[in-house]
Parts: C-alpha cells; sequence; structure tokens
C-alpha cells in the first residue's frame, strides 16, 4: 500500500509567521505534488517536484516554495503566513515507472492563519 | 488551461440503485484518468483508475472510457450511504506530470 503522510493534520499560525508543511511518501515516488483546496474553488496545484532538488510551478505559486532534499520528502513553506492561505493543504504522489500513474494524496493539513 | 468538467451536483439516489457520475475533459490527447472519492473534511482516495476505451469494473464501480467523444463515468452499482461522498474526477497531463481535477460531483445516498 501507498502511504503518503503529513506532518500535521490541523495546524494554526499567526499572520506573518513562516510555516513549514512536510509530507513524506513510502513508495519510493519520483513525483510529488501540494495542492490547495478551498470550497468551490477546486484542488488547486501550488509546486510539483519530480526529482530531488527539482521544483515546478503549479498554478498558485505566489507566497509559497518548496524544497525537496530527499526523495521521499517534500516540503512546502508559507514565507509569511497571510490569512488567504487558510486552506486544506494536500500533498500527493505519483510514479514514472511501469503504466499506472495513480496519484495518490495525503491526509491533508488544514492550516488556519489568524 | 486544460479543464475537466464535472456536474456538481448534488445528485441523489435511493440506496440500491445506481448511481451514474459523468466527467468531459479537453485535452484530446490525454491518456489517463482516475477516480477519487473525498468524503467531507478528508482526503481524496483514489478508487478507479482506468487508460483505455471501455469499462472497467472493480466490485461495485464500473469506470467507462470514450476517448472519441472526451469523456469518462463512473458507475456505482447497488448504492449504499456509505457512498455518499463528492466524486472527482482526474485527468493526467499527456506531456507533463501534471493531473487537472473537475470539481466534482456531491451525491447522496438515501436510505
Amino acid at each position: 500500500d501507498v502511504k503518503v503522510t503529513q506532518s500535521s493534520r490541523y495546524l494554526v499560525k499567526r499572520t506573518g509567521e513562516k510555516v513549514f508543511l512536510e509530507c513524506v511518501q513510502d513508495m519510493d515516488h519520483e513525483n510529488m505534488f501540494w495542492y490547495r483546496q478551498d470550497p468551490g474553488l477546486g484542488l488547486r496545484l501550488i509546486y510539483f517536484s519530480y526529482d530531488v532538488k527539482m521544483k515546478e510551478k503549479g498554478d498558485i505559486p505566489e507566497g509559497y516554495s518548496v524544497s525537496r532534499e530527499k526523495k521521499e520528502r517534500f516540503s512546502l513553506i508559507l514565507e509569511s503566513a497571510s490569512t488567504n492561505q487558510t486552506s486544506m493543504y494536500l500533498c500527493a504522489s505519483t510514479s514514472d515507472r511501469g503504466i499506472s500513474y495513480e496519484q495518490y494524496f495525503g491526509p491533508g493539513t488544514r492550516l488556519t492563519v489568524t | 488551461q486544460k479543464e475537466v468538467e464535472q456536474n456538481s451536483g448534488p445528485l441523489s439516489v435511493p440506496e440500491g440503485a445506481i448511481a451514474s457520475l459523468n466527467c468531459t475533459y479537453s485535452d484530446r490527447v490525454s491518456q489517463s484518468f482516475f477516480w477519487y472519492r473525498q468524503y467531507s473534511g478528508k482526503s481524496p482516495e483514489l478508487i478507479m483508475s482506468i487508460y483505455s476505451n471501455g469499462d472497467k469494473e472493480d466490485g461495485r464501480f464500473t469506470a467507462q472510457l470514450n476517448k472519441a467523444s472526451q469523456y469518462v463515468s463512473l458507475l456505482i452499482r447497488d448504492s449504499q450511504p456509505s457512498d455518499s461522498a463528492t466524486y472527482l474526477c482526474a485527468v493526467r497531463d499527456h506531456n507533463f506530470n501534471k493531473f487537472y481535477f473537475g470539481s466534482g460531483t456531491k451525491l447522496n445516498v438515501k436510505p
């Protein structure tokens, strides 16, 4: 079974704080993704990574950065949290090998910025 | 911008009925299609993937793909109240390792 874990289920931070969200997958997947999900807006891609130290901007990268120092770990960083970054954050991973490109999600982190 | 369209619902069906969920996509060369179930407050859970035209069955779930019509559907037989959730359709980009998601269809299965 693919397992994607995220460091926190719930997080409350203050405006201006630097926030780290961690994601770890145990299936040796090459590709990892960070999304946010908001009511009425669906899933939106923030960043993704297809290899260690590689990253690509998604649809809404502003205000975020990422780090991938090890294959199994992908971190999302909010440099200076703002109230409009209150959201559910979802990490996902997928493999490039074989014919299956199934994407698996972690449990999510519900972040509230006050 | 590649698009994945779903009817937002809610789709209400009685317990034991067949629920039919539909999805259309704009990228003609897409090859990989997925259905996820998402309970309120939880993350999406993969329930089906389909890559070839036709039907793919897994238990009570059947995914149907018609690439010529750019259409993918999910049938849930013998619907149960526990199937009540939002169902997300996803399409993998042919050229880039990105996934495009529909906004989801909310399914209510009434006892």
